[in-house]
């Protein structure tokens, strides 16, 4: 079935500075890859998604790209603020047999002021 | 406020108990979800339900009940649960399938004693 790695699990960064979170995938039939956010005490959010039909995606200071012969997509956050800190997910949609999204284990980011 | 509520927010039982979370959308949905959330570990989707029809179920064990009275509301039903069972059960709804934005409740922290 598929499986997600994400790396990094922790990262902590300076408030201004770039993060990029990596993630890569089995299934080379996955086709739609969501990115959430999840704050203390709360689920998880969508804040962006990308689907294999395109390479990049960019929503002001977040953009995701996806890499479909490497198996790759990462996460890239500009101009880091203190309220981006917060767990992030990635997520593969494997629509092979099961249909279902396959998360996954998160990173742990920290904006320092 | 994502339109996607959970009661009770917390819940401590004993092995013995028999308990049930609750879950209801706002939103409109088709597709219901039942996900647990443990440390260090990536979401583990359980339950899948469109249109009131249990479409998925992630190999759980039985102590583990759902059930889908209507599009709106989906129930979690616990007995005679392990420690490890322990954790965050997230509720999500989306939409259509698996391939649209999942919006997720707050979850119901458990602690099975």
């Amino acid at each position: 079935g598929e499986n997600v790695e994400q790396h990094p699990s922790t990262l902590s960064v300076q408030e201004g500075d770039s993060a990029v979170i990596k993630c890569t995938y089995s299934d080379s039939a996955s086709n739609y890859f969501p990115w959430y956010k999840q704050e203390l005490g709360k689920g998880p959010q969508l804040i962006i998604d990308i689907r294999s039909n395109v390479g990049e995606k960019k929503d002001q200071r977040i953009a995701v790209t996806l890499n479909k012969t490497a198996k790759h997509f990462s996460l890239h956050i500009t101009e880091t603020q203190p309220e981006d800190s917060a767990v992030y997910f990635c997520a593969a949609f494997r629509s092979r047999g099961s249909e279902k999204l396959v998360f996954g284990k998160g990173t742990k980011l920290t904006v320092n002021p | 406020e994502t339109g996607v509520t959970q009661t009770p927010r917390h819940l401590v039982m004993g092995m013995t108990n028999k308990k049930s979370l609750k879950c209801e959308q706002h939103l409109g949905h088709n597709a219901m979800y039942w996900y647990k959330q443990s440390a260090k570990k990536p979401l583990e989707l359980m339950f899948v339900y469109n249109f009131k029809e249990q479409t998925e179920n992630n190999s759980v064990p039985s102590r583990f009940s759902p059930e889908c009275p209507n599009s709106s509301h989906l129930f979690l039903h616990l007995h005679t649960l392990q420690p490890e069972d322990s954790a965050l059960y997230l509720c999500a709804s989306s939409l259509a399938g698996a391939a649209t934005e999942q919006y997720f409740g707050p979850g119901t922290r458990l602690t099975v004693t």
